[in-house]
């Protein structure tokens, strides 16, 4: 299986902040890489697909960026909605596989 | 738009199995473009990837769990399910139904059914 890895696993910022967060696949996976934010006892929502592709409807405060192993996720100014965790997922290769979340939390 | 509900008990007995159906709602469950997958989430960890079926009946299980799953779809229904056998509480998490395309990865999920596994 590959191993996605997601650092930092939380992040403490503040609303206006520009944040990165950084996820590295155990083995190249081109550019099948997904992100996804997760709010409390709600399911997973799609951000970004094929590592920099926006989802329909999300804010272009979100943008993604990667191939091979390294992955970054970037928002360019947090707004108070944008606090949540976020997941990668690799669909290169079955079984896909998520990292294991960053939380992003208020300052 | 597509919506996906999942229904099932909400409690398990240890050693029995485990089986939450996915009701697609709002479009058509036959397209070629779409793998109907299930994906779960334990109590405060991440997500694992179950597995999924194209409703060509074509599937495709994590290795993990190969041994106990099997996962159907009735295209007539316009549902897909999941069973898993001989439950353990490890198996006690948030099971969602999702779809998934190749290019697109998992952009619709359901809202998710908490199941536990207890005597």
């Amino acid at each position: 299986d590959i191993q996605m890895t997601q650092s930092p696993s939380t992040l403490s910022a503040s609303v206006g902040d520009r944040v990165t967060i950084t996820c590295r696949a155990s083995q190249s996976i081109s550019r099948w890489l997904a992100w996804y934010q997760q709010k409390p006892g709600k399911a997973p929502k799609l951000l970004i697909y094929k590592a920099s592709s926006l989802q329909s409807g999300v804010p272009s405060r979100f943008s993604g960026s990667g191939s091979g192993t390294e992955f970054t996720l970037t928002i360019s100014s947090l707004q108070p909605d944008d606090f949540a965790t976020y997941y990668c997922q690799q669909y290169n290769s079955y079984p896909y596989t998520f990292g294991q979340g960053t939380k992003l939390e208020i300052k | 738009q597509v919506q996906l509900q999942e229904s099932g008990p909400g409690l398990v007995k240890p050693s029995q199995t485990l089986s939450l159906t996915c009701t697609v709602s709002g479009g058509s469950i036959s397209s070629g473009d779409y793998y109907w997958s299930w994906i779960r989430q334990p109590p405060g960890k991440g997500l694992e990837w179950i597995g999924y079926i194209h409703y060509s009946g074509s599937t495709y299980y994590n290795p993990s769990l190969k041994s106990r799953v099997t996962i159907s779809v009735d295209t007539s229904k316009k549902q897909f399910s999941l069973k898993l056998s001989s439950v353990t509480a490890a198996d006690t998490a948030v099971y969602y139904c999702a779809r998934a395309l190749d290019i697109v990865a998992t952009d619709i999920w359901g809202q998710g059914t908490m199941v536990t596994v207890s005597s």
